[in-house]
């Protein structure tokens, strides 16, 4: 079954300190690539999404990700995190089948803690 | 403009009662989603929604899971009876035909079964 990886459970960084979260799927076939983050008590959001073109895209809060076919990873990055930055972090994918579209599948998550 | 709102936020209950969880899309999107989420794991979806027909729900439990959205708009999904397993949160998530894979979520209904 098609799958989403995310290696580390749980993240602890210093603030200032460099942030890469990995994410591999397993689908052979054409994706389009997600970031989600929750922060405490608040409600899921997209950070930032992949379909075609450029495979280093940028999201909000000076978040990227790049995609790496070859791999197939999604990894997201930040030069320097804030404490603000503590959160979950979710990789997700569509499968497209032909033309058709499936559902957004979801990783396990990360936990990033930053301290300040 | 208002969020996917959700309702209850909370609810505890024993196992084998019924239980039912409310949803309200943002306005104007036609494709509404449930996800259960279980601590330490990703979202998985459960039903999507596309207006009022159910165009995916093959990862319903259909013995015991039921969810409608009869005018198109907000839905509810009911679990009878619960089980302990059910224990989770229920996240409800709305998108607008353009915008493939960029869901808005509500904050969750989160359940814990006694």
């Amino acid at each position: 079954a098609q799958s989403v990886s995310q290696h580390n459970h749980h993240v602890i960084l210093s603030e200032a300190a460099s942030l890469e979260l990995g994410c591999n799927y397993s689908y052979g076939g054409t994706v389009n690539l997600f970031w989600y983050v929750q922060y405490p008590g608040q409600h899921l959001q997209l950070l930032l999404k992949y379909f075609s073109g450029d495979p280093l895209v940028k999201g909000i809060k000076g978040f990227e990700a790049e995609f790496i076919k070859s791999k197939f990873s999604f990894n997201l990055r930040k030069p320097s995190v804030q404490w603000s930055d503590t959160a979950e972090y979710f990789c997700a994918v569509i499968l497209n089948y032909g033309g058709s579209q499936g559902n957004l599948i979801f990783g396990k998550g990360t936990k990033l803690s930053v301290k300040p | 403009e208002a969020g996917v709102v959700q309702s209850p936020r909370y609810k505890i209950i024993e196992k084998k009662q019924p239980v039912a969880f409310w949803c309200n899309p943002i306005s104007g999107h036609n494709t509404l989603y449930w996800y259960l989420q279980n601590l330490g794991q990703g979202p998985e979806l459960l039903i999507r929604y596309e207006n009022e027909e159910a165009v995916d729900d093959s990862q319903l439990p259909k013995d015991r899971f039921s969810a409608e959205r009869l005018k198109g708009v907000d839905s509810t999904l009911k679990i009878q009876p619960a089980e302990l397993g059910d224990s989770a949160v229920y996240l409800c998530a709305s998108s607008s035909g353009g915008m493939i894979g960029e869901l808005f979520f509500g904050e969750g209904s989160r359940l814990t079964v006694l």
